[in-house]
């Protein structure tokens, strides 16, 4: 059982690139998540996806787009990078107990747009 | 929309001693709040939650208490190691029907000194 994965860890884009993060988890979750994480901003979310078939734009959308490609997998594409998506990425998922929530991150995507 | 608001954004505190962490929710339909724990190039890790129906919880050295009415929550860590030495964020959401996001306060940094 691995949890959440997401590749790659590390990625350096020139201004104008594009790129796609992936995330899977094996958990079976129904809900997954794209948050990005800047020093002393917290954790934002980028978009989110709540099952199989849906997606929906969180708090910072803008210069993002995701593909929920089947249960498991929940990817983020940056069409044309630009140096203010430098950040670290993170996908989770979530376990619903109850009525609540309880999500689980995977490792992280650090990118760097020069 | 929900805003999470934490403080202190810096912590320090002396082995042994009690830290303390506060957070501050806007949407009094929030009813869990959890606490994430973030080490250093790490993901974010759950380390307790409290869901609304309770005042306080406790997990052996880290205690949560909640203000349904002042709408605040706190962190709670008794005897302090190094190994608590992190980044703690706050999360509060609305668990319902339809309802899938946290939103995080921007985190503290705790650092230990031996």
């Amino acid at each position: 059982n691995a949890g959440v994965t997401q590749t790659p860890k590390f990625q350096v884009l020139k201004t104008g690139q594009s790129m796609t993060l992936q995330c899977a988890q094996d958990m079976n979750h129904n809900s997954m998540y794209w948050y990005r994480q800047d020093p002393g901003m917290g954790l934002r979310l980028i978009y989110y996806s709540a099952s199989e078939g849906t997606t929906d734009k969180g708090e910072v959308p803008n210069g993002y787009n995701v593909s929920r490609l089947n249960k498991r997998e929940f990817s983020l594409r940056l069409e044309s990078a630009a140096p203010s998506q430098t950040s670290v990425y993170f996908c989770a998922s979530r376990k619903r107990t109850g009525n609540y929530n309880e999500q689980f991150f995977g490792p992280g995507t650090r990118l760097t747009v020069l | 929309g929900e805003n999470v608001e934490q403080h202190p954004s810096t912590l320090s505190v002396q082995e042994g001693d009690s830290a303390v962490i506060k957070c501050t929710y806007s949407d009094s339909a929030s009813n869990y709040f959890p606490w994430y724990k973030q080490e250093l190039g790490k993901r974010p890790q759950l380390i307790i939650d409290i869901r609304s129906n309770v005042g306080e919880k406790k997990d052996q050295r880290i205690a949560v208490t909640l203000n349904k009415t002042a709408k605040h929550f706190s962190l709670h860590i008794t005897e302090t190691q190094p190994e608590d030495s992190a980044v703690y964020f706050c999360a509060a959401a609305y668990s319902g029907a339809g309802s899938y996001q946290l939103t995080f306060g921007k985190g503290t940094k705790l650092s230990v000194i031996p």
